[in-house]
């Protein structure tokens, strides 16, 4: 069973381009969510997704962008890339219907994709 | 407003030692909590989740966590460290939202876990 796949894993840009990134979820998951690691530091939300609508968001700025597409898979776009968005941005996908006590265990994880601006 | 603090960014313990990595939050409503173990250049992994059943609660790996309401404290502990823990460690808080799905996650700045031989 295929976990979280995240594609590109490396990528590099240069200040005031634009970039996306794309998360395909775990198989049975229908909710995606996007994180930003920044170097030395814990993920921070950037927004939820389920039933290509935005159902939770973040403190980022509207630079920060998302999609998903009926297959659920999901891309992030950043546009007017600055130094300050090089970091690890992580995909993680989770069923929406149950809590967490129901025997989900709620997020899985992909490996992420390093953004690296410069 | 939900925040977690890890106290510690480093930890170093001998192999066959007790490994302790502290987790405090903070949560207006009952919360939910989490540790995520991060080996380097990978995602994060489950390793246990509090879900307000038993408070000890057991993961992967050997590891265990004690939710403490009255010291708002989600510790991480494994008897004997095993040079394969180290990696970073992060603690993490959520909320139910929308009428039991689940909130997104608020996490900690992690500690990085190292194991001397």
């Amino acid at each position: 069973d295929a976990g979280v796949t995240q594609s590109p894993t490396h990528l590099i840009k240069t200040r005031g381009q634009q970039v996306t990134l794309r998360c395909s979820p775990k198989s049975g998951h229908d909710t995606v969510s996007w994180y930003q690691q920044a170097l030395g530091q814990g993920p921070q939300f950037i927004f939820q997704y389920y039933e290509e609508e935005e159902r939770q968001r973040g403190n980022f700025p509207d630079r920060f962008s998302g999609h998903q597409f009926p297959n659920y898979s999901s891309e992030l776009n950043v546009n007017a890339l600055l130094l300050g968005d090089s970091a690890l941005y992580l995909c993680a996908s989770s069923p929406l219907v149950g809590t967490w006590g129901q025997g989900n265990d709620g997020y899985t994880f992909g490996s992420g994709t390093r953004l690296t601006v410069v | 407003a939900q925040s977690v603090t890890q106290l510690g960014s480093h930890v170093s313990v001998s192999e066959g030692a007790l490994v302790l990595l502290r987790c405090n939050y903070s949560s207006s409503v009952p919360p939910y909590l989490f540790w995520y173990v991060q080996y380097p250049n990978q995602g994060l992994q489950l390793l246990l989740k509090y879900t307000s059943a038993a408070t000890l609660v057991k993961g992967i790996n050997g590891f265990e966590a004690e939710f403490k309401k009255s010291e708002t404290s989600f510790h991480l502990t494994k008897p004997s460290a095993h040079m394969s823990d180290a990696a970073e460690y992060f603690c993490a808080v959520s909320e139910e939202v929308y009428g039991g799905s689940q909130g997104n996650l608020i996490f900690g700045k992690g500690t990085k876990l190292s194991v001397k031989p």
